[in-house]
C-alpha cells in the first residue's frame, strides 16, 4: 500500500533561516507528488507539484522541492523563511487509478523572530 | 482558477440532528469530489469518493449510513451527517477533481462541525 512519510512533526526556524521539511514516498512505480499548505481553520492551498518533468518544482511563495528517486524523497525547502510561512504542511502522493490523494502526517512549521 | 467552496464554513447542531455540508466547484467541472475529516492536530483522512451521477465510494470504516454524500452534478456534492453526535464534531474539508489535472485536487475552505 501507498504510504506518505513526513519526518518531523514540528520544525522550528528562525526567520531568515532554510526551512527544510521532509517527505518520503512509498510507490514504486512514478509518483504524483504534491506539497500543501493549511492555515489554522482552513483548507489546504497547493504549494507545488512534482509530475516528472523535472526533478526540481519550484512553487508558490518562494518554496521549491526536489524528487529524488534513489531516496523515494521529496522535500520541501525555502532558502530564507518568513513569520507568515508558520502553518502546517503536508506532502502527499496522487494515484494514478483511483485519484486519490494519500497525505503524510504534517509538519508544523514554526517561525521564531 | 480552480475555486472550490463550502457551505456552511461553521456549523453548531444539537445531537440527534443532521447537517448538510454543501461542496462546489465555482469554475470548472468536477467529475470527482473528495470527503476528508480532519481531527485536531492531524493529517486528512479520506472519508469517501464521489463520481457525478453514481454512488460514492467510502473508505473502510466510515459508516455510509452515517455520511451520506450525494453527487447530482458536475459542480456540487453534499455530505450529510445524519443523527450527529458528539463524537462527529470535526473539521469536513471538500476537494475536488477536474479529469484533466494531473491527479490534482482543489481544496474547499473546509466546514468546521460542532455537535453539543
Amino acid at each position: 500500500a501507498q504510504s506518505v512519510t513526513q519526518l518531523g512533526s514540528h520544525v522550528s526556524v528562525s526567520e531568515g533561516a532554510l526551512v527544510l521539511l521532509r517527505c518520503n514516498y512509498s510507490s514504486s512505480v512514478p509518483p504524483y507528488l504534491f506539497w500543501y499548505v493549511q492555515y489554522p481553520n482552513q483548507g489546504l492551498q497547493l504549494l507545488l507539484k512534482y509530475t516528472s518533468a523535472a526533478t526540481l518544482v519550484k512553487g508558490i511563495n518562494g518554496f521549491e522541492a526536489e524528487f529524488k528517486k534513489s531516496e523515494t524523497s521529496f522535500h520541501l525547502t525555502k532558502p530564507s523563511a518568513h513569520m507568515s510561512d508558520a502553518a502546517e504542511y503536508f506532502c502527499a502522493e496522487g494515484s494514478s487509478n483511483t485519484g486519490k490523494l494519500i497525505f503524510g502526517q504534517g509538519t508544523t512549521l514554526q517561525v521564531k523572530p | 482558477g480552480a475555486v472550490v467552496s463550502q457551505h456552511p464554513s461553521r456549523v453548531i447542531c444539537k445531537s440527534g440532528t443532521s447537517v448538510k455540508i454543501e461542496c462546489r466547484s465555482l469554475d470548472f467541472q468536477a467529475t470527482t469530489m473528495f470527503w476528508y475529516r480532519q481531527f485536531p492536530k492531524q493529517s486528512l483522512m479520506l472519508m469517501a469518493t464521489s463520481n457525478e451521477g453514481s454512488k460514492a465510494t467510502y473508505e473502510q470504516g466510515v459508516e455510509k449510513d452515517k455520511f451520506l454524500i450525494n453527487h447530482a452534478s458536475l459542480t456540487l456534492s453534499t455530505l450529510t451527517v445524519t443523527s450527529a453526535h458528539p463524537e462527529d464534531s470535526s473539521f469536513y474539508i471538500c476537494s475536488a477533481r477536474d479529469g484533466q489535472g494531473l491527479n490534482e485536487q482543489f481544496f474547499g475552505p473546509g466546514t468546521r462541525l460542532t455537535v453539543l
